[in-house]
């Protein structure tokens, strides 16, 4: 059974940082992209960032220079680093594995159930 | 206001066929880019459907269906039932912004 499980969640003030992590089971993540992508309750998903298999990395815009994704495959794991929180960078967050789409990017395959970051003072 | 356009809600009655559309634009949709469509139980992490526009993912059911047509995508389903109430998404990639992009979502209700 494949299984991601996240961990490291909790409460920040602004300007504080956070270390996530995703643990893989049941699926070959080396050879797999794996991303973050978090959603405020009643709110669509946002993808965050991803990494590929190849080490490639990407960011969306409003995290670059302050989020840091990386990867050990010998663990099947995933980190976030968060740097220099938001109070809108409150949300849900889930890692996710991405598989190839036609066209070269990314649909996303396998969920885990997500680990919640709340920035308040 | 997402990028990707969902409507809000649709309803129907079991055994009915409901549609929900997915618009965006030429970087997104109207582009290379395929559509992938997600759906989200309460308390639950979205749950992939259908990619590249119109394949079902395994163990997904013939009752759901996939179309893309210039900037705009659907998911249909058909013979309604009361456990396909959810949220469903539609996601795909957008070149200006380099981002993976989600639609704002659409809550089904069967009635």
């Amino acid at each position: 059974e494949v299984q991601l499980l996240e961990s490291g969640g909790g409460l920040v003030q602004p300007g504080g940082s956070l270390r996530l992590s995703c643990t893989a089971s049941g699926l070959t993540f080396n050879s797999d992209a794996v991303s973050w992508v978090r959603q405020i309750p009643g709110k669509g998903p946002e993808w965050v960032c991803g990494i590929s298999h190849y080490g490639d990395f990407y960011y969306r815009e409003s995290v670059k220079g302050r989020f840091t994704v990386s990867r050990d495959n010998s663990k099947k794991s995933m980190h976030l680093q968060m740097d220099r929180l938001r109070i809108e960078d409150s949300a849900l967050y889930f890692c996710a594995e991405a598989n190839f789409a036609s066209g070269g990017t990314w649909f996303f395959d396998q969920w885990g159930q997500g680990t919640l970051v709340t920035v308040s003072s | 206001q997402s990028v990707l356009t969902q409507p809000p809600s649709v309803s129907g009655a079991p055994g009915q066929r409901v549609t929900i559309s997915c618009t965006g634009s030429g970087s997104n949709i109207g582009g290379i880019f395929t559509v992938h469509w997600y759906r989200q139980l309460p308390g639950m992490a979205p749950e992939l459907l259908i990619y590249d526009n119109t394949n079902r993912r395994t163990g997904v059911p013939a009752r759901f269906s996939g179309s893309k047509s210039g900037v705009s995508a659907s998911l249909a389903i058909t013979g309604l039932q009361a456990d396909d109430e959810a949220i469903y998404y539609c996601q795909s990639y957008d070149s200006v912004l380099n981002a993976w992009l989600f639609g704002g979502g659409t809550t089904l209700t069967v009635l």
